[in-house]
């Protein structure tokens, strides 16, 4: 069966440093990839998402960037954090090609404060 | 633009029944999607509509209207841990997921 794997559960960061937070998937091939953000008590905005190695698409222009290294790993960094940046941060995968029935499965997220 | 909405928060006994509406204006419908998330927890999905009428799953059912681009769940026999919110999200025409801002269902004995 298929797992999705994000880390670190919760982070505090001053403003101004860097950030790196990681997910991987296991037990599927190709996924697609998904990085969000969820605000208190809003809905999940999409930073970016992969549909393979390499293959980013950006969403929202901001300080963040996201790179895909490997088929199943994917990474969320930024150079300079700000407060601005603080929130609920979820990575998903889907099966390719994201036609039917096929829904996004997420990891158990990370939790972030500036500070 | 793109729009969801569902109300903010529903307060329910426990046993009763509860709906949770959704409405959507979307640059095309690649399907429905209902999602379930604990407070502090990731969302995990509990169901899909593409196609008009009713999708029953135990004590949950979804339902789609896409000419009235609206869609319910249906939450029967509720139990305390079905408190949490619920999540309405539609697949566009890119095939991207658009969310709704979630409904907090609140659970009274």
């Amino acid at each position: 069966s298929q797992t999705i794997h994000q880390w670190p559960a919760t982070l505090v960061q001053p403003v101004g440093s860097p950030l790196s937070l990681e997910c991987t998937v296991e037990g599927t091939s190709n996924p697609n990839l998904y990085w969000y953000r969820q605000a208190a008590g809003r809905g999940l905005q999409l930073l970016f998402y992969s549909v393979g190695i390499g293959q980013i698409s950006s969403e929202v222009p901001q300080n963040l960037s996201a790179s895909r290294p490997q088929d199943r790993q994917f990474i969320l960094s930024s150079k300079k954090l700000l407060l601005s940046d603080s929130g609920f941060y979820l990575c998903a995968w889907s099966i390719t090609g994201q036609k039917g029935n096929q829904p996004q499965h997420f990891g158990d997220g990370t939790r972030l404060s500036i500070l | 633009g793109q729009n969801i909405d569902q109300p903010t928060e529903m307060t329910a006994t426990e046993g009763a029944i509860v709906q949770i509406n959704c409405t959507y204006q979307t640059s095309g419908f690649n399907g429905l999607f209902w999602y379930q998330q604990h407070a502090g927890e990731a969302p995990t999905f509990l169901s899909y509509n593409v196609l008009d009428g009713l999708e029953e799953k135990g004590r949950f059912s979804s339902f789609l209207s896409r000419s009235k681009g609206y869609s319910y769940l249906l939450l029967k026999e509720l139990q305390m841990k079905d408190s949490a919110s619920y999540l309405c999200a539609v697949r566009d025409s890119n095939y991207q997921l658009i969310w709704g801002a979630g409904t907090k269902l609140i659970i009274k004995p």
